[in-house]
């Protein structure tokens, strides 16, 4: 089993719809980001986050650290929207540098 | 630079060439980092260098994969020996520190193709 595993391996919405993605974790801790990679392979940081809820824009990631889950959150979607979301976390305990990544999941948004 | 660069962007060989792939980081970061990301895979970390410490390099699949950081700034991942299973997209990312609340910014990626 991956230590970090993320749900729905795809997703296709419309235009409109909140869209959530679901990211599972099996070891602690210390912080979590979430990735975006369009098609072309551009990798941008959306989030990183240890506790709570954060918010950019339309774009919106919470954590909960006794459940090992995160989830991250598009309201009002758009096709720009479409691309590759991937959670990665930075284990508790080991050296800074080190991310897991998820196996990430196709987002794709329809007009 | 603005950003993170790297080169090449694409890069073509064969099996059993040695071949050398190059990250520039934004200026003034300390930590750089190497991932992998194979066709149909996940991200996967290969190495990683902050400021002057030894670098961590538990994620480097076999001895014929090797990097260095010149002058805390550029750094060069090396492969000899190229094998087929080597072909995959390498991304370069870098913070201003390693620590985990540091915004890590990736580079386009090297797309590495071992014929």
């Amino acid at each position: 089993k991956n230590e970090v595993e993320q749900s729905p391996q795809n997703l296709t919405a419309q235009e409109g719809e909140f869209i959530t993605i679901n990211c599972s974790y099996s070891v602690g801790i210390s912080a979590l980001h979430w990735l975006q990679q369009h098609p072309g392979g551009g990798i941008v940081s959306l989030f990183m986050l240890s506790s709570g809820k954060k918010k950019h824009g339309r774009l919106i990631a919470t954590i909960n650290i006794q459940e090992k889950h995160s989830s991250l959150h598009i309201t009002a979607s758009h096709p720009r929207d479409s691309a590759v979301y991937i959670c990665a976390v930075r284990a508790g305990g080991t050296s800074y540098g080190k991310l897991t990544f998820g196996q990430g999941t196709i987002l794709t948004v329809h007009p | 630079g603005a950003g993170v660069s790297q080169s090449p962007s694409n890069k073509v060989t064969e099996k059993g060439k040695d071949v050398e792939l190059r990250c520039d980081p934004i200026s003034g970061h300390t930590a750089l980092y190497w991932y992998r990301q194979s066709l149909g895979q996940g991200l996967e970390f290969l190495i990683y260098f902050q400021g002057n410490s030894a670098p961590d390099k538990s994620g480097l699949p076999s001895d014929r994969f090797s990097a260095e950081r010149t002058g805390g700034s550029v750094s060069t991942l090396t492969i000899q020996r190229t094998q087929q299973e080597d072909s995959a997209v390498y991304l370069c990312a870098s913070s201003l520190f390693a620590g985990e609340y540091n915004e890590q910014f990736f580079g386009p990626g090297t797309r590495l193709t071992v014929l």
